[in-house]
């Protein structure tokens, strides 16, 4: 799997778009890039994936540019309750096994 | 729905003694996680089950064991506690391989002393 690179912390006002960066230079054609959250002293919580397309839910939007080796998640309208650890995985699909491999993540910190 | 329950919440634990810590999940997914989380590492996995019956080791396995007897129960096994695996444990499941999303327990937090 991929090896990711993210912002060891970031700030964003409460009620502002928060934009949180991934470089991932080396994906391959079949890796897709999920994103994670963990708010403090809780497990991990899926936020969203994709391959190649922008992909939006009802919790955020992921940009993925065009050759693949960044991506983007965004929230659109932070609240205080999206402070957390958000982690940026690329696995590949279809693999032998589902296990997900975590880096340190990016530490948001939504302002008041 | 209860989706995935560890126990226990919390232990504190002697060194040299064994310890269980129990998962279970209500969603029948195929396959299950542990990992560990420490202060400025992230997460780890330690083992993993892509079904019942079958386990693997991940990046982290040495100490731990893992059995996987049925679809529900995933239970992490520490055969004699040292102090470096104070750590935080988190449970995870999945539907199955492939592009599937995981979900996690709360974690337990054990101390070795």
């Amino acid at each position: 799997d991929a090896k990711t690179t993210q912002p060891t912390s970031m700030d964003c006002a409460e009620g502002r778009a928060a934009n949180l960066p991934c470089n991932h230079s080396t994906i391959s054609g079949n890796e897709y890039v999920y994103w994670y959250r963990q708010i403090h002293s809780q497990g991990p919580q899926y936020i969203i994936h994709g391959l190649k397309n922008n992909e939006t839910n009802e919790m955020a939007s992921l940009i993925i540019t065009e050759d693949r080796k960044s991506s983007t998640l965004i929230l659109p309208h932070a609240t205080l309750r999206d402070t957390a650890v958000y982690y940026c995985i690329v696995r590949k699909y279809g693999g032998a096994t589902n296990k997900l491999i975590f880096g340190t993540g990016t530490l948001l910190a939504v302002q008041p | 729905i209860a989706g995935i329950t560890q126990a226990p919440t919390s232990q504190i634990l002697a060194a040299g003694r064994r310890m269980t810590l129990r998962c279970t999940q209500d969603m029948r997914h195929n396959a299950m996680y542990w990992y560990r989380q420490d202060l400025g590492l992230g997460l780890r996995l330690i083992h993993y089950s892509n079904t019942a019956g079958t386990t693997g080791k991940g990046e982290v396995p040495d100490g731990y064991s893992v059995s996987r007897a049925n679809t529900d129960d995933f239970p992490l096994t520490l055969a004699s506690a040292v102090p470096s695996q104070t750590s935080v444990y988190f449970c995870a499941s999945s539907e199955g391989t492939g592009n599937s999303i995981a979900f996690f327990g709360q974690g337990t937090r054990l101390t070795v002393v």
